[in-house]
């Protein structure tokens, strides 16, 4: 149980375009949602937090309005990138926890590399 | 100080010996503890997860924590070389809002 899907695993795409990852829990549903990127041979950092329902919850220095998330139901989320640059460039991993409590596990998804040309 | 503290390594071990992986945390309220396990390229996988103080096995891995000393490790037993990978110690603080990876410790278990 506790399986996190992405799509698409792997995109490229040119300059100035958009790119939109979803994120679904196939197993049980997820009030809480996830989105992180990861450089190469760098650890993971958070991004935002998404809740079914609700607006997301940006870290500092995230760009609300580069990163759009939708969290449009308990099993789905997306994340947009807009007017994508080649510094956009990263590995995306989205995770979901059954509720916000204390002991809740988060389960990652296997992630998308994107690369902007 | 970081809320939560991994030695980068590359941490070396020889199969079939143990490999010792540590941790350390900021918020003394802390409650829940995981490990997951990055391959390269790949995302985390947990391995293992602890709430309460002591030892918590499940196979060839023992999770211990002492919430006195803000410490957990993991304990691999019998290493492969299938084992090296990236081991990401995870914690949840008193706060519950989020949970608060390190950056992790490269294991690599030599032949």
């Amino acid at each position: 149980g506790a399986v996190v899907s992405q799509h698409p695993s792997r995109v490229i795409c040119k300059s100035g375009t958009s790119v939109k990852i979803e994120c679904r829990s196939l197993d049980f549903q997820a009030t809480t949602m996830f989105w992180y990127r990861q450089f190469p041979k760098k650890s993971l950092m958070l991004m935002a937090t998404s809740n079914e329902g609700s607006k997301a919850t940006y870290e500092q220095g995230v760009e609300k309005d580069k990163f759009l998330i939708n969290h449009a139901s308990l099993t789905l989320s997306t994340l947009t990138v807009t007017s994508a640059h080649p510094e956009d460039s990263s590995f995306y991993i989205c995770s979901a926890s059954l509720s916000g409590g204390t002991t809740d596990t988060q389960y990652f998804g296997p992630g998308t590399r994107l690369t902007v040309l | 100080q970081k809320e939560v503290e991994q030695n980068s390594g590359p941490l070396s071990v020889p199969e079939g010996a143990i490999a010792s992986l540590n941790c350390t945390y900021s918020d003394r309220g802390s409650q829940s503890f995981f490990w997951y396990r990055q391959y390269s390229g790949k995302s985390p996988e947990l391995i293992m997860f602890i709430y309460s103080n002591g030892d918590k096995e499940d196979g060839r891995f023992t999770a211990q924590l002492n919430k006195a000393s803000q410490y957990v490790s993991l304990l691999i037993r019998d290493s492969q070389p299938s084992d090296s990978a990236t081991y990401l110690c995870a914690v949840i603080g008193s706060s519950a809002s989020k949970i608060i990876f390190g950056s992790g410790t490269r294991l690599s278990i030599r032949p």
